[in-house]
């Protein structure tokens, strides 16, 4: 199957600093590629959609200016996470989506734990 | 409002147990997901479906599109099949292609 790759996997940080998580698409090129954040026992949650070349789309209560994202190109988009805080730990997950005969089928990465000291 | 639900919450069995896991959601979707995430957090896409059955393994998966369920069977399970399983549709509202519902997750836990 497809391969989606992340880095770092994990990531500790102190308050204020900024973190950017790489979210990379290794055999195939992707549409869309989406990030989500878990926090513990909880679910996974849609933070934004982004498409290669355009500006990404963010979820209610995401903050775009915290959360940039920048889709370079069909197998890279970037989360940094600016000015990060201790509620900003979290583990964040990125998937791309490859288009198949019936709809987009998409393909997570590993994930990336980031802790805010 | 588009919702996925899932049970049981928990689940603990003893190897070699025949296992259950259901999906259920409350509008059309275009697809389903079940995807099982590992103690450390990585996720791993077990199926995709739209209609009928698919099987990989001691794994399956099936979905009954008019009754808006799915679930997700394993076999012969083995310890090593612990896990949390996720249910996740996509919903067929508009500009929201590709994107995901997910369900709280199953905690699975099997014994030796």
């Amino acid at each position: 199957g497809a391969v989606v790759s992340q880095h770092p996997s994990r990531v500790i940080c102190k308050s204020g600093t900024s973190v950017k998580i790489e979210c990379r698409s290794l055999d195939f090129q992707a549409t869309t590629m989406f990030w989500y954040r878990q926090f513990p026992k909880q679910s996974l949650m849609l933070m934004a959609t982004s498409n290669e070349g355009s500006k990404a789309t963010y979820e209610q209560g995401v903050e775009k200016d915290k959360f940039l994202i920048n889709h370079a190109s069909l197998t890279l988009s970037t989360l940094t996470v600016t000015s990060a805080h201790p509620e900003d730990s979290s583990f964040y997950i990125c998937s791309a989506s490859r288009i198949w005969d019936f709809g987009n089928e998409q393909f997570f990465g590993p994930g990336t734990r980031l802790t805010v000291l | 409002k588009n919702e996925v639900e899932q049970s049981p919450q928990n689940l603990t069995a003893q190897e070699g147990e025949f296992i259950t896991i259901n999906c259920s959601y409350s509008v059309g979707i275009s697809a389903l997901h079940w995807l099982q995430q590992h103690p450390g957090g990585g996720i791993v896409s077990l199926f995709m479906l739209s209609s009928g059955k698919k099987k990989h393994g001691r794994l399956i998966a099936t979905i009954n599109i008019q009754e808006k369920h799915s679930s997700l069977h394993i076999t012969a399970s083995h310890p090593r099949d612990s896990a949390v399983y996720i249910c996740a549709a996509i919903f067929n509202y508009g500009g929201s292609q590709g994107n995901l519902i997910f369900g709280k997750g199953t905690k699975l836990s099997v014994k030796p």
